[in-house]
């Protein structure tokens, strides 16, 4: 069953401008991570947050986490034509840090 | 990035036969997982493994098993290939001695006909 959901689906913008992806999940969770997917490629792992974290940069890139909401987003500041990609949320379950579950991600396009 | 690879890249077989994909690592990683990607879908795994030897089912098992007597190779074997089972099949990494992310293969694209 897929914990994750990625809201929108997809997302297109002009390269230079901020995109927004939002995740919801259902139980209670140790992390939350976000990955990148390019194109036939394999995902690359771009942050984690903790349940006890509200918000975390990296570089372009802040994810905040509302846990009485179950809800996280990734914001990308500033975006170039190299970050289309799709965009996944993992979360790690409180009871479990073996398993990641999935959403369905976010496919973004960057137009120059 | 962590050194893994998958074998083959690409495969095409026949209904019935049965498949064995590679995983392979270099990282001296603890925990091995299999995961499926289908459109509309989020990765939805299959096996997964703690250690030599030791591995457990995941969401999506049924029809697939799996070995590992290696710390650096994790296999998935089809028994009996159903076009159900045309996906890309990834394969991925955790360190587990604090480390929470997951580092993956460039997946294999099978194609059953």
């Amino acid at each position: 069953s897929q914990q994750g959901e990625e809201d929108p689906q997809a997302l297109s913008i002009q390269e230079g401008e901020n995109a927004t992806m939002n995740c919801s999940y259902k139980t209670s969770i140790n992390n939350l991570q976000w990955y990148r997917q390019n194109s036939g490629r394999g995902l690359v792992h771009l942050i984690l947050i903790r349940s006890n974290e509200r918000e975390k940069h990296s570089g372009r890139l802040r994810v905040t986490l509302d846990t009485s909401k179950k809800s996280s987003s990734l914001l990308i500041t500033a975006s170039r034509a190299a970050d289309t990609a799709s965009y996944f949320c993992a979360t790690a379950a409180e009871d479990s840090n073996y398993q990641l579950i999935w959403g369905a991600g976010t496919k973004l396009i960057i137009k120059p | 990035d962590a050194g893994i690879t998958q074998s083959p890249r690409h495969k095409v077989t026949e209904t019935g036969t049965p498949v064995t994909l590679r995983c392979h690592q270099t990282e001296n990683h603890r925990y091995m997982y299999w995961y499926r990607q289908d459109p509309g879908h989020g990765l939805r795994l299959i096996h997964y493994s703690y250690g030599v030897k030791d591995t457990d089912k995941g969401e999506v098992s049924d029809g697939y098993s799996v070995s590992r007597s290696k710390t650096e190779d994790f296999l998935l074997t089809l028994e009996s290939a159903t076009s159900s089972q045309t996906s890309v099949y990834f394969c991925a990494t955790r360190a587990g001695t604090g480390g929470h992310e997951q580092y993956f293969g460039p997946g294999t694209r099978l194609t059953v006909t």
